[in-house]
């Protein structure tokens, strides 16, 4: 079945980028019926979408994170990128990557990265 | 953009029902029939409960059930088991493929 799997440094400066990938298993992200998404949440609270992007490399960000956010797709490594630049310390969180359908529908998802801005 | 309302916690005993809402406004929820819901065990990614409004996954218990009125997402959980305590999060489209989370509600079984 389709499995997704986060990776990336699990530490990050203050002021720098925030750089993670996901990698899909027993499936394609060339699908012409899914979005690749990325999806976070703060230690303790709830859960907030970041940005998705189709496998054609259009892509779609929460309107508050967009001025920091880009999200790419590597069809042929069946891979999705998220780099999240000017990071503080309210961007900890466990990172999730996940697939969407065009409704916005979050399934599956990966098991979660923790990262934490730190100096 | 603003985030879906939800109560910060709910309870019941085993065997009874508990219902979460959700509130949005007609730019989301009021505006699509693309309503999901997720469940959270600590340390756990969600899953995938409910989705479409109230439409379950394969494998998904038919104790779990949804519903919408206007601008209100509804969870419901009947016959409620101590496996059922965990965070649920409901989500809705909200147009231009952008999607947006309620803030969660804590489920304790008693």
């Amino acid at each position: 079945q389709l499995q997704l799997q986060e990776s990336g440094p699990g530490l990050v400066k203050p002021s720098e980028t925030l750089s993670l990938t996901c990698t899909v298993s027993g499936g394609s992200i060339s699908s012409s019926s899914y979005y690749w998404g990325w999806i976070r949440q703060p230690p303790g609270k709830g859960l907030e979408w970041i940005g998705s992007v189709y496998y054609s490399g259009t892509t779609f960000y929460k309107p508050s994170l967009k001025s920091r956010v880009t999200i790419s797709a590597d069809p042929s490594k069946d891979q999705f990128s998220l780099k999240l630049n000017s990071v503080t310390a309210a961007d900890t969180a466990v990172f999730y990557c996940a697939r969407l359908t065009f409704g916005g529908v979050i399934d599956p998802w990966g098991q979660g990265t923790l990262v934490t801005v730190s100096s | 953009q603003s985030a879906l309302t939800q109560p910060p916690s709910a309870s019941g005993s085993p065997g009874q029902s508990v219902t979460i809402s959700c509130t949005g406004t007609s730019s989301d929820i009021g505006g699509y029939n693309y309503v999901s819901w997720y469940q959270q065990h600590p340390g756990k990614a969600p899953k995938l409960l409910i989705y479409e409004v109230n439409e379950r996954p394969s494998g998904v218990p038919n104790r779990f059930s949804g519903s919408k009125s206007g601008n209100t997402a509804s969870l419901t959980v009947s016959g409620l088991q101590a496996g059922d305590e965990a965070d649920y999060y409901c989500s809705s489209y909200a147009g231009s493929n952008n999607v947006v989370f309620g803030g969660g509600t804590k489920l304790t079984v008693l």
